[in-house]
């Protein structure tokens, strides 16, 4: 299996951007989380799903962020419109069970937001 | 505030010492997690504690963990220089709390040849 495929690797744009992460979890794994990792506040919980259905977006900053999972095969995190302090790491993770065991995480994408 | 703190932020060693890093959390747990990340790259899980556990060996690491005091511990033997990677606890806090494991701040560990 090819794991967590996240695209793009990295993503450099201009404030007030749209931005579009990209994410592929591992076939048959039924949960996905979208993680953001900075050197000021670590890895923080954004959103997950179970099913395709978002379970708890408690995480997700505001309302300039939003996720979508149309399939068990492909989700999107879209930044709209992006600020330079939402540069960061994002992460996303599959899980083949609802429960909290042994994520699998995907490379990242790199957002530089200028 | 986050759930887990490493302990120490940063520790450095030479090739075949054993490297220990040390988990605290604030709130009960379901069980514990220690992953790797590799500068650059994902996580990676290394290995999954219970609450009704203490102790749990996966090569050469051994996790340990005291509910009472609320913390764990990670020991790698024998570390190489591929051990060199930022290590973090994560937490899985109760039973409203699926699906949200939240993770500590890290200890970056570097192993010398």
């Amino acid at each position: 299996d090819a794991g967590v495929i996240q695209s793009p690797r990295h993503e450099v744009t201009e404030m007030g951007q749209e931005v579009t992460l990209r994410c592929k979890p591992i076939s048959g794994h039924n949960s996905l989380f979208w993680y953001r990792q900075t050197m000021m506040r670590g890895l923080e919980l954004l959103i997950y799903f179970n099913n395709n259905v978002p379970i708890d977006d408690s995480g997700m900053p505001e309302d300039r962020f939003s996720a979508k999972m149309p399939n068990a095969s492909f989700s999107t995190l879209k930044i709209q419109p992006s600020e330079p302090r939402d540069s960061a790491v994002y992460f996303c993770a599959s899980s083949p069970r609802a429960t909290n065991e042994k994520l699998f995480f995907g490379s990242g994408t790199q957002l530089s937001v200028l | 505030s986050q759930q887990g703190e490493e302990d120490p932020q940063a520790l450095s060693i030479q090739e075949g010492e054993n490297a220990t890093m040390n988990c605290s959390y604030k709130t009960s747990i379901n069980n514990l997690q220690w992953y790797r990340q590799n500068s650059g790259r994902g996580l990676v899980h290394l290995i999954l504690i219970r609450s009704n556990e203490r102790e749990k060996h996966s090569g050469r690491l051994r996790v340990t963990l005291d509910t009472s005091k609320k913390s764990s511990s990670l020991l790698i033997t024998a570390s190489r220089a591929a051990d060199t990677a930022s290590y973090f606890c994560a937490t899985d806090v109760g039973a409203d709390s699926w699906g949200k494991l939240q993770f500590g701040a890290g200890t970056q560990v570097v192993v010398t040849p």
